[in-house]
């Protein structure tokens, strides 16, 4: 079955630069390649996804590439802010409507 | 924006009880979901559901488990003996028919087995 890897465990990056999250997958069948953002006791929350006819994709701050070939892919979030700080977690799955496979998280603190 | 609701938002229960939670779907998604994220960990795939019927199950759903959709607006989570490892926060989730739709997340139910 699909196994994701998730790197970093924990990243801290002060207010205003870059930080960059990857993730590897197992199963060549995975297409559908979402990223949650779970502030502490709340739900994971959906901030962008890309699906394997697409390399990249783009919202305003955050953008996730992606690369078959290699099976792995990267949140980017730019000009980081506080209100960032949360866990990320990747996730693949063979279609959007099948199972989701998580990474094991990403606790990002963005230093005032 | 619609959301998905679950029903208690914290459960405390003795080991060996039976547990039901209950979740509302967004109300025209076809697809409904079970995940668990045990404290400070990821989270797992339990369960789908989808025209009325299992579509897949992970190896943590074992014969303790069940769901249930007994009417048109709730799905529910049963554990019948619980024991001390299934406590964890219970997220139901659910998706939309359309392909680009993207799966939405109730708050979550934390059990806590004692």
């Amino acid at each position: 079955g699909e196994n994701v890897e998730q790197h970093p465990s924990t990243l801290s990056v002060q207010e205003g630069d870059s930080a960059v999250i990857k993730c590897t997958y197992s199963d060549s069948a995975s297409n559908y390649f979402p990223w949650y953002k779970q502030e502490l006791g709340k739900r994971p929350q959906l901030i962008i996804d890309i699906r394997s006819n697409v390399g990249e994709k783009k919202d305003q701050r955050i953008a996730v590439t992606l690369n078959k070939t290699a099976k792995h892919f990267s949140l980017h979030i730019t000009e980081t802010q506080p209100e960032d700080s949360a866990v990320y977690f990747c996730a693949a799955s063979p279609d959007s409507s099948y199972k989701l496979i998580f990474g094991s998280g990403t606790r990002l603190l963005v230093r005032p | 924006e619609p959301e998905v609701t679950q029903t208690p938002s914290h459960q405390v229960t003795q080991m060996g009880q039976e547990v039901i939670l209950r979740c509302v779907p967004i109300s025209n998604h076809l697809y409904f979901y079970w995940y668990r994220q045990i404290l400070g960990q990821k989270v797992e795939f339990l369960v789908s559901f989808y025209n009325n019927e299992i579509s897949e199950k992970s190896e943590i759903f074992d014969d303790q488990f069940s769901v249930e959709r007994p009417d048109g607006s709730n799905f529910t989570l049963k554990i019948r003996s619980t024991k001390l490892e299934d406590s964890a926060m219970y997220f139901c989730a659910s998706k939309g028919s359309s392909y680009n739709s993207p799966l939405h997340f109730g708050n979550g139910t934390r059990l806590t087995v004692t």
